[in-house]
């Protein structure tokens, strides 16, 4: 069982906005401003989409934002494109003793 | 910009040493965070640990007592080695490097790990 909790998969359609959600506790997504995103596409590497809750790294499209209340994160894509088809992956840092958890994935379908 | 490669052997049998290699070209490894991670075949992913510029390391403490990363600056590479494998370490191991907050930044391609006799 992963330390974070995201839903398994969501779904929409091209131009849509989803948004994906990642539920953890006050010991790590509501303590740390250090919250990143993952996106995965079969058989490849995870790339890097959001870092800290909120940070976009250079080159990922502004389609993609991060944010954060409590010890709830969310990533929201707009104007979805079939190419973010792909799991998505949650990552927060859990204190000196724990370092960095994950959540489970989502699975995004571009209808 | 920073390229990371995996490298090891493919299959290792069960109470061995899992042993992996990270190749980084483009960047020091004098600077930033350099991690594992590992993907169980169709699951989720985990992080293992990391090495940073002084040296010090942190690992997942669930495999803390398995666990060893090391790096050589002369060759620029930094390794993975965990110890008494069973078939549940078998996964894509993937290197990464970054700063503290973003220490997913760059990643290797991966590399599948079988654990099997």
């Amino acid at each position: 069982q992963s330390a974070l909790t995201q839903p398994a998969s969501v779904s929409g359609s091209p131009g849509q906005s989803i948004t994906i959600s990642c539920t953890g506790t006050n010991s790590d997504v509501g303590s740390y401003n250090l919250v990143s995103w993952y996106q995965q596409h079969p058989g490849k590497a995870p790339k890097l989409m959001i870092y800290e809750d909120s940070k976009r790294p250079s080159g990922i499209s502004n389609r993609f934002s991060g944010s954060k209340s409590g010890n709830t994160a969310s990533l929201t894509i707009s104007g979805l494109q079939a190419e973010d088809e792909a799991d998505y992956y949650c990552c927060s840092y859990a204190g000196s003793t724990t370092l960095w958890v994950f959540g489970g994935g989502t699975k995004l379908t571009v209808l | 910009q920073v390229q990371l490669q995996e490298s090891g052997p493919g299959l290792v049998k069960p109470s061995e040493t899992l042993s992996l290699t990270c190749t980084v070209s483009g960047g020091s490894i004098s600077s930033y965070y350099w991690s594992w991670i590992r993907q169980p075949p169709g699951k989720g992913l985990e992080w293992i640990g990391y090495i940073y510029y002084s040296g010090r390391t942190i690992y997942n403490p669930s495999l803390k007592s398995r666990v060893s990363i090391s790096a050589d600056t002369s060759k620029n590479q930094f390794s993975l080695e965990l110890n008494s494998v069973t078939p549940a370490d078998t996964a894509a191991y993937y290197c990464a490097c970054g700063t503290f907050s973003d220490w997913g930044s760059q990643w290797g391609q991966g590399t599948l790990v079988t654990v099997s006799s």
